[in-house]
């Protein structure tokens, strides 16, 4: 069966970096387009990055654009998000999710905290 | 695209039939997608193209509608049902989600 897990979730400071990994399992990797979304404490959903099968191309939500990182390794079957220049407002949990052909999120990891606070 | 779920919060009773909206500030055509989330878990997968249920979703589950405007509703709600629902369209990029319906017993 499909399973992501997520890591690489902790306490970080204002301003500094944290990479988070997404381990995938039980579908092929490669040909799938891969996504984090994230959730504030008590918030709804928001989309933050994508990156193609290949990762030939990444996409990123305006709110992160140039300070964020996505990108794949499809020898480990592992996605990772590079999180720089952290905020207070961006502490949330981060999840992978496998994407349809159509760019709906069909599988989801359980996520992973990422909290910025000094 | 801003999506405007509505209402934000719904109380029901088990066996009730439920209807959540959906509405986008332009056109997706019909690249929505609704997704159920519960308390500590990740969301899922319901319903996508506006209408099609996900793979294992039961009947009870429903989507309509195109353009601006989408309802998902649920028929006869279960005690499992109760969750917060949550919109998002496929229709450009940046992909967006809805606020959210939280429905409560």
């Amino acid at each position: 069966q499909v399973q992501l897990v997520e890591s690489g979730g902790g306490v970080v400071q204002p301003g500094r970096s944290l990479r988070l990994s997404c381990a995938a399992s039980g579908f092929t990797f490669k040909t799938y387009t891969m996504h984090w979304v994230r959730q504030a404490p008590g918030k709804g959903l928001e989309w933050v990055a994508a990156i193609s099968y290949d990762g030939s191309n990444e996409l990123y939500a305006d709110s992160v654009k140039g300070r964020f990182d996505i990108s794949r390794d499809n020898s480990k079957d592992t996605l990772y998000l590079q999180l720089n220049s952290l905020r207070a407002e961006e502490t949330a949990v981060y999840y992978c999710a496998r994407g349809t052909t159509n760019h709906y999120l069909d599988s989801w990891g359980q996520g992973t905290l990422v909290t910025v606070s000094s | 695209i801003v999506l405007t779920q509505s209402p934000a919060t719904l109380s029901v009773s088990p066996g009730e039939a439920a209807t959540l909206s959906c509405r986008a500030s332009q056109t997706v055509r019909s690249h929505l997608a609704w997704y159920q989330q519960k308390p500590g878990q990740a969301p899922r997968l319901l319903i996508y193209d506006a209408s099609n249920r996900a793979t294992g979703i039961p009947a009870r589950f429903s989507g309509s509608g195109s353009g601006t405007d989408f309802t998902l509703t649920i028929s006869s709600l279960e005690p499992e049902d109760f969750a917060v629902y949550y919109c998002q369209h496929r229709n450009e990029w940046p992909l967006s989600f809805g606020g959210g319906t939280k429905v409560e017993i």
